[in-house]
């Protein structure tokens, strides 16, 4: 079973939409938790920590269930420029590895 | 915030000859850097963790012989491709955390290498 696992996508979704994303890890130990966005070709940038009790930062909405290994990102109010893919990353075993999943592309249209 | 810098941003090379791509922690030391690679359409795959003072450690299927790393202060970890090949052309990440093992890693801004 991979670390990480998420629908590769790509959603499509017109601007105003809301859009959710889930993610789902195999590691029970995972500690931390932490949601990136990365844009072609560029680095990935982080876009908010995952807290257990759940966290919102403007549009997006984040939250966490440790019970079944899944975590998700709610994005409200879809611009232009969210379109990105969004990576969902566990903090591994270990001090202080991060596992990447390929990501979620979304596109955001006009 | 915490900021990397890696340099250069991209590279074009022939076969054969080697690489120095360099990462830095602007401002905050860094004990640890972490080197990922990435192919196109393909997600981060960690290619070593960079320690500082002490050897790296590299994941398993990467060739340390080939991809040398030097972690010789708290600011600066280097990365060195040697004897590239067209198939070592790729993204290249280093990226750091500058406080405790919960925070999260900050990313270069990346290294396009190209080997023809």
């Amino acid at each position: 079973r991979k670390e990480v696992e998420q629908d590769p996508g790509p959603f499509n979704v017109p601007e105003g939409a809301t859009v959710a994303f889930n993610c789902t890890y195999s590691n029970s130990a995972s500690q931390s938790f932490f949601w990136y966005r990365q844009d072609c070709r560029k680095e990935p940038k982080l876009l908010m920590s995952v807290y257990s009790s759940g966290n919102e930062d403007g549009r997006f909405t984040a939250q966490l269930n440790r019970a079944s290994q899944y975590i998700s990102l709610l994005i409200r109010d879809s611009k232009l420029s969210d379109s990105a893919t969004y990576l969902c990353v566990p903090k591994g075993a270990g001090y202080n590895k991060l596992i990447f999943g390929a990501g979620t592309r979304l596109a955001v249209h006009p | 915030g915490a900021v990397v810098s890696q340099h250069p941003s991209w590279v074009i090379c022939k076969s054969g000859t080697s690489v120095k791509i360099e990462c830095r922690s602007l401002d905050f030391q860094a004990t640890t850097m972490f080197w990922y690679r990435q192919f196109p359409k393909q997600s981060l795959m960690l290619m070593a963790t960079s320690n500082e003072g002490s050897k790296a450690t590299y994941e398993q299927g990467v060739e340390k012989d080939k991809f040398l790393i030097n972690h010789a202060s708290l600011t600066l970890s280097t990365l060195t491709v040697t004897s590239a090949h067209p198939e070592d052309s790729s993204f290249y990440i280093c990226s750091a955390r500058d406080q405790g093992s919960d925070s999260p890693l900050h990313f270069g801004n990346g290294t396009r290498l190209t080997v023809t």
